[in-house]
């Protein structure tokens, strides 16, 4: 079965700082990987996803994401915080489309930037 | 498009008591998901369809229950609340074609309290 772990679930950096929010994942087969970003009392938002080509992805905001497939990792940077990127972070798998799409998530990392 | 929509943004209900939450998406995708998210434990699956008439269970079924008469609609029913239920509820869908991305587009979310 397909797994998600994020490393720290609080993660506290200086405003201007970079941002480090650690992925890994265990897949049985190429897996679509992506990371979600929820604000305060919203939903998810989609920030990247990693398919196929490329393993570094660059999404919204200035983050970016890594595939690495002999560290089974998908962290996610961004080289100088924003306080507006406080926000929860969820790295996610996708199961296969024939096995119905779903999404595996891992159980978040809070972000914090303090001023 | 509004995308994936739920109804109602919050509620309290008392133990015992039934509701179901809607789900409408108008983007026709095929695949459409339930998840529940609490504190500290990331997103967990509780029901999902791949069309029409098609429903399965995820990772926590249990006390709910799903139909899926049309494309649009998803509706989640809980039939005897309990506080085990109180939650953050999130319906989500996913485009169609196995050449997808994988990449879902959730909805705002339904706050949950059973007391």
């Amino acid at each position: 079965a397909q797994s998600v772990t994020q490393l720290g679930s609080h993660v506290s950096v200086s405003e201007g700082a970079l941002v480090l929010l650690r992925c890994n994942y265990s897949s049985s087969v190429p897996p679509y990987l992506f990371w979600y970003v929820q604000y305060p009392n919203q939903g998810l938002q989609l920030l990247l996803k990693y398919t196929t080509g490329a393993t570094l992805v660059k999404g919204i905001n200035g983050f970016e994401a890594e595939f690495k497939k002999s560290e089974t990792s998908f962290h996610l940077t961004k080289p100088s915080a924003h306080m507006s990127d406080a926000a929860e972070y969820f790295c996610a798998v996708s199961e296969p489309y024939n096995q119905g799409g779903k999404l595996i998530f891992g159980q978040g990392t809070e972000l914090s930037v303090k001023p | 498009n509004a995308g994936v929509t739920q109804t109602p943004k919050f509620r309290i209900l008392k133990i015992g008591q039934s509701m179901t939450l809607q789900c409408t998406q108008d983007m026709n995708h095929n695949y459409m998901y339930w998840y529940r998210q609490d504190p500290g434990m990331g997103l967990k699956l509780i029901y999902y369809s791949v069309g029409a008439g098609i429903t399965d269970k995820g990772e926590v079924p249990n006390g709910y229950n799903v139909s899926r008469s049309t494309t649009e609609d998803f509706p989640l029913r809980l039939e005897l609340a309990a506080p085990s239920q109180t939650s953050v509820y999130f319906c989500a869908s996913n485009p169609p074609g196995p050449m997808g991305s994988g990449e879902q587009y959730f909805g705002p979310g339904t706050r949950l309290t059973v007391t």
